[in-house]
């Protein structure tokens, strides 16, 4: 198993640029999630899905999309970039249990100029 | 508002001693609480986790503690080793569907 896969690695977008984050898992986790990583913030929430077609929003969603048309795939989208959206973007699965322990991928990072 | 709070500051400990790292949170009633481990460049990897009515959970060389009175957990490595260098994260789950996550506190063990 790959586990949890994002793509790209770095990005570099301008102000006002849109660009999807990619995120598949192969575990057939149910719950899927996106967090964005910032010095001294920690891991933040922003979107997450409960399984195909069902998303939410977490502590920071705005100036996010999210989508789940399968249960393998979860991409998030940034419709018009700003810097303060410069970060690392972490994406996780997770089988849809209590605790919600997350396995996570090996991050995205996002520099918006 | 909830808040979950550890150490910002860098522990630095000698090899081969036990190391603590404290998870404080407030405005919270979990019924999970979870340690991570972060190498630079790496997504978080799972470690440990307890539940709200466990006071103590062990795994190899780790203890974690979780006192809800407090509520606080303490995340002990024992036989501290150069190879246990990385942040530290606990996490927070009321059985809902968010897991907040704390800020992470950085261990650096030297040999």
């Amino acid at each position: 198993n790959a586990g949890v896969t994002q793509t790209p690695k770095f990005q570099v977008l301008k102000t006002g640029q849109s660009m999807t984050l990619q995120c598949a898992q192969d575990m057939n986790h149910e719950y899927m999630s996106w967090y964005r990583q910032d010095p001294g913030m920690g891991l933040r929430l922003i979107h997450y899905s409960v399984g195909a077609g069902i998303t939410d929003q977490g502590e920071v969603p705005n100036g996010y999309n999210v989508s789940r048309s399968t249960t393998e795939d979860f991409p998030l989208r940034l419709l018009s970039a700003a810097p303060s959206q410069t970060s690392v973007y972490f994406c996780a699965s997770s089988l849809v249990d209590p605790s919600r322990t997350q396995y996570f991928g090996p991050g995205t990072r996002l520099t918006v100029l | 508002s909830q808040k979950i709070e550890q150490n910002s500051e860098a522990l630095n400990i000698q090899e081969g001693k036990t190391a603590t790292l404290t998870c404080n949170y407030t405005n919270y009633s979990p019924a999970y609480l979870q340690w991570y481990r972060q190498d630079p460049g790496r997504g978080p990897v799972f470690l440990l986790l307890i539940r709200e009515n466990e006071k103590e959970k062990r795994k190899e060389r780790l203890k974690v503690t979780f006192d809800t009175t407090l509520k606080q957990s303490l995340f002990h490595i024992t036989a501290s080793q150069p190879a246990d260098s990385a942040t530290y994260l606990c996490a927070l789950n009321n059985a809902g569907n968010m897991l907040t996550f704390g800020g992470g506190t950085r261990l650096m063990v030297k040999p």
